[in-house]
């Protein structure tokens, strides 16, 4: 099971950050990647980035230059920050876990994350 | 990016009726597809990958056929729970992209 968790609004220009916290399963036990979607309002999905228990990272080049993904492996989550945020940035974010090739097959419950001062 | 594009955007079907839901890739994808049931409420469902194989516990009214470009979903009898999203998903190549879902409503 997996459950984001942050803030629901973030100011324009600030830091997004959000955690999924992983219950059932171990990150550092392997075999998984852990990865961070996205949904605009009325919009189709989104691959931000992921993360290997090792650290390794993959990141979504359209974002890449402001996204960072990371894992607590003593925690059993991992997290997402994104920086500069605008309005286009609102979006109901999901945290993931997927098979190396690329299909997802758990997903959190998304959290809608608003940017608006 | 390899664009996906689904059709129809939405259906309006009756329970028993046999729906299909097409996805189109920009580029061949060698059948790198997945497909996605979301309901309202809940989080997204893996329900095919590898375009045609059924994943654990998903009904056997589900399937997935196609190759090259053109994938569809089929749902050989609607059922009251399958009134929902449904998004394909290509991972042939990085960045992973989605279509922009199919809406299945109750007629």
């Amino acid at each position: 099971q997996l459950q984001e968790s942050g803030p629901e609004l973030v100011k324009p220009s600030e830091t997004l950050s959000l955690t999924c916290t992983v219950s059932g399963d171990s990150i550092s036990s392997g075999g998984y990647f852990w990865g961070w979607l996205r949904q605009p309002p009325g919009k189709g999905l989104e691959w931000i980035a992921s993360i290997y228990h090792s650290g390794n990272t993959y990141y979504n080049p359209s974002l890449r230059s402001r996204v960072t993904i990371s894992v607590d492996t003593s925690k059993n989550h991992f997290s997402l920050k994104l920086s500069s945020v605008n309005a286009a940035d609102t979006a109901v974010y999901y945290c993931t876990r997927h098979y190396s090739s690329g299909w997802h097959n758990s997903w959190g419950l998304g959290t809608l994350v608003t940017v608006s001062s | 990016d390899i664009q996906m594009t689904q059709s129809p955007s939405s259906l309006s079907a009756s329970v028993g009726d046999r729906v299909t839901i097409t996805c189109r890739a920009s580029q061949a994808i060698s059948n790198s597809l997945a497909w996605y049931q979301h309901e309202p409420g809940k989080a997204p469902k893996l329900l095919l990958l590898a375009a045609s194989r059924l994943e654990s516990g998903v009904p056997s009214r589900f399937s997935g056929s196609g190759s090259g470009t053109d994938y569809t979903l089929t749902v050989s009898s609607l059922q009251p729970e399958d009134f929902a999203t449904y998004y394909c998903q290509q991972y042939y190549s990085s960045p992973q992209t989605f279509g922009q879902g199919t809406k299945v409503e109750i007629k």
